[in-house]
This record gives structure tokens, C-alpha cells and sequence, in this order.
């Protein structure tokens, strides 16, 4: 069935460090979701990325679709405290247009 | 998400008991979705629904139920052969007129922590 890797699975850096998480599925997606959870609760959608070779940015995160839709990445220029949390992506199952498939997530912490 | 309410919050089972995991939304949406997450995973998919009174079996279905009798209320009993039942419990929901959800995000409600006495 379809996969979705997600690596790494932590990551600690200093506060202003820069942060990237990569995310690769095993077969092409349609379009790819990253969501972000803070410690203790629940998954907040942050953005979706359609097209190919797409680029988006939310202030210091940049989101990355690449050229074959089969992976992305998230990069968070000099973080701070509140980017503290785990980080998911998520792409439609293969097999059904209602369900998703999650990352197992990056999980990064923020040494202040 | 203030639209999703999930209850309670904490809850405890005891060997050979059936638990009920309540997941109402006021958004109006029409998909509704029950999640677990264990430590270091990511989300695996219980059970949905796309529709009122319809629902399908998810990755990880075995030892759960769930209902759908009105649009707003999707409760997920996890019963007796469930043997590892601890983790966290996400109910969420997206509108889904018709469309895929590969169109729309996800909106998750506060989650259960289920743990075995």
C-alpha cells in the first residue's frame, strides 16, 4: 500500500537555526497537506501544495512540492520557541478520495 | 478546533470493558474521521464516514466501532478485543460536498487519551 516517509524523526536545534523535514511518498500524489502539532495537542492544518515544482511561504516556513509530486519539504528559517511541536505530511490514499495518509511526523524541539 | 468538541478528555478502561468515545462537530461538515496516535507515529485511520448512517473501515479497525446516525456525532466504542487500546484519539472532520478530500483540510478536535487501568 501506499507510503508516506517522513525524516527525520527529530530534530533539536538552537533557537535561530534553520529546520527542514522531508517527506517522500511511494507513489505519486495529487497534492500533499503538511499539518503541525503542538506537544500535548492536536493536529492544525497549515497549508496544501497542488502543483509541481510548488513553493509556498507562511512568514518563516517554506513548503516545497517537487517536480514529480512525490515528495516536499518544510523549511523554517531561524526558529524560535514557538515553532516547538511535530510536524506532519499528509497525501490522499491511493485508494480513496476520503481518506489520508500521514507521515509518521519530525518532531523539533527549540533549545532557547 | 473550537467546531469539533471531543469527550472526555481523559478516560480509563478496565480489562474486558467497552468504552465510548464521544466526537461531536457544529461545522456542518460531512466527513468525520477517527484517528489513533501512538508515541512517535503518526496518524493511522480507525474508521470514517463520508456520509450520515454510512462508514468505512480504516487502516486499523479491528477491536473499534463506530456509529453515524446524525450528520454532527461520530462516537467510536472501542471494545473488549481492542488488546492494546492506550493511546491518543483524534476525531476529525472536513466538508466534502461531493468533492475529494484531497481538496481539503482537516479539522481535528482536542483528542481522548485512552489508558488501561
Amino acid at each position: 500500500g501506499q507510503q508516506v516517509m517522513q525524516i527525520p524523526q527529530y530534530q533539536h536545534v538552537q533557537e535561530g537555526e534553520d529546520f527542514t523535514t522531508y517527506c517522500n511518498s511511494s507513489t505519486t500524489l495529487s497534492n500533499i497537506q503538511w499539518y503541525k502539532q503542538r506537544p500535548g495537542g492536536h493536529p492544525v492544518f497549515l497549508i496544501q501544495l497542488v502543483k509541481s515544482g510548488e513553493v509556498k511561504k507562511q512568514k518563516r516556513l517554506t513548503f516545497q512540492f517537487g517536480e514529480a509530486k512525490k515528495n516536499s519539504s518544510l523549511h523554517i528559517t531561524a526558529t524560535q520557541t514557538t515553532d516547538v511541536g511535530t510536524y506532519f505530511c499528509a497525501g490522499p490514499n491511493g485508494g480513496s478520495n476520503y481518506k489520508l495518509t500521514f507521515g509518521k511526523g519530525t518532531l523539533l524541539t527549540v533549545n532557547p | 478546533d473550537g467546531g469539533i468538541t471531543q469527550s472526555p478528555k481523559y478516560l480509563f478502561r478496565k480489562e474486558g470493558q467497552n468504552v465510548t468515545l464521544s466526537c461531536e462537530q457544529n461545522l456542518n461538515h460531512d466527513a468525520m474521521y477517527w484517528y489513533r496516535q501512538d508515541p512517535g507515529q503518526g496518524l493511522r485511520l480507525i474508521y470514517y464516514s463520508q456520509i450520515v448512517n454510512d462508514f468505512q473501515k480504516g487502516d486499523i479497525a479491528e477491536g473499534y466501532s463506530v456509529s453515524r446516525e446524525k450528520k454532527e456525532s461520530f462516537p467510536l466504542t472501542v471494545t473488549s478485543a481492542q488488546k492494546n487500546p492506550t493511546a491518543f484519539y483524534l476525531c476529525a472532520s472536513l466538508q466534502s460536498p461531493g468533492q475529494a478530500i484531497s481538496n481539503q483540510p482537516q479539522h481535528f478536535g482536542d483528542g481522548t487519551r485512552l489508558s488501561i487501568l
